[in-house]
């Protein structure tokens, strides 16, 4: 089972790029990278989901490199209101799936 | 919009007692899923389902039961509430097995 690590917090300005990296030494064959936002007193809400190299939707792109041993979640030109905490989840979509700890992004004015 | 409904944001309940946690989604989704969050833990899953009837124990199952006897609804049920089992739960749901998850609100329940 593939287990998620990733940064506690990170700090970052309004304007500026974000990366946040998912370590999962062990994923499977089977296993999709999703990457989820949680506000306070709310369920997380989908952002990105890949399998390998790069995607990108309207708000992120997901960069996973060729051995998908990680994966980072790039938010461009963040502000205020991506003030959240940041889960990665690495899984097949049934029992087999990891939420990491997650990251708490802090954008600062 | 997908709408994922759980039955209580905030439930106290006391040591010993059946509760009972219902999830409820309006979209047709084959898989419906508990977790529970904890700080510092993440989210941790508990149950899933994929079918009427059916269901799969997640990482952590221990003190827990789920029941799914229509598509729409995911109950979650614990026996014998202990105080270990104060935290936030949350329930979701998906089309498909790989597909993007969509979260309820969650419901913060106490065991004191």
């Amino acid at each position: 089972l593939a287990k998620t690590t990733q940064p506690i917090s990170m700090d970052s300005y309004e304007g500026q790029e974000v990366n946040i990296t998912c370590s999962h030494n062990n994923i499977a064959t089977n296993d999709y990278i999703t990457w989820y936002q949680q506000f306070p007193s709310q369920g997380p809400r989908f952002i990105i989901q890949g399998y390998k190299t790069k995607v990108t939707n309207e708000v992120a792109s997901l960069f996973i490199p060729a051995d998908r041993k990680s994966s980072t979640l790039s938010l461009p030109r963040v502000s205020l209101s991506d003030t959240a905490v940041y889960y990665c989840l690495v899984g097949d979509g049934r029992g087999d799936m990891r939420f990491g700890a997650g990251t708490r992004l802090t954008v600062k004015p | 919009d997908v709408k994922v409904t759980q039955s209580s944001r905030y439930l106290v309940k006391r040591t010993g007692e059946k509760v009972f946690l219902e999830c409820v989604q309006d979209m047709d989704h084959e898989n419906m899923f508990w977790y529970r969050q904890d700080p510092g833990l993440g989210l941790r899953l508990i149950y899933f389902s994929y079918d009427v009837k059916m269901k799969e124990k997640g990482d952590i199952p221990e003190g827990y039961s789920v029941s799914r006897e229509k598509k729409e609804r995911f109950s979650l049920i614990l026996e014998s509430a202990s105080t270990n089992q104060t935290s936030m739960y949350l329930c979701a749901s998906s089309f498909f097995r790989n597909n993007e998850q969509f979260f309820g609100p969650g419901t913060r329940l106490t065991v004191l």
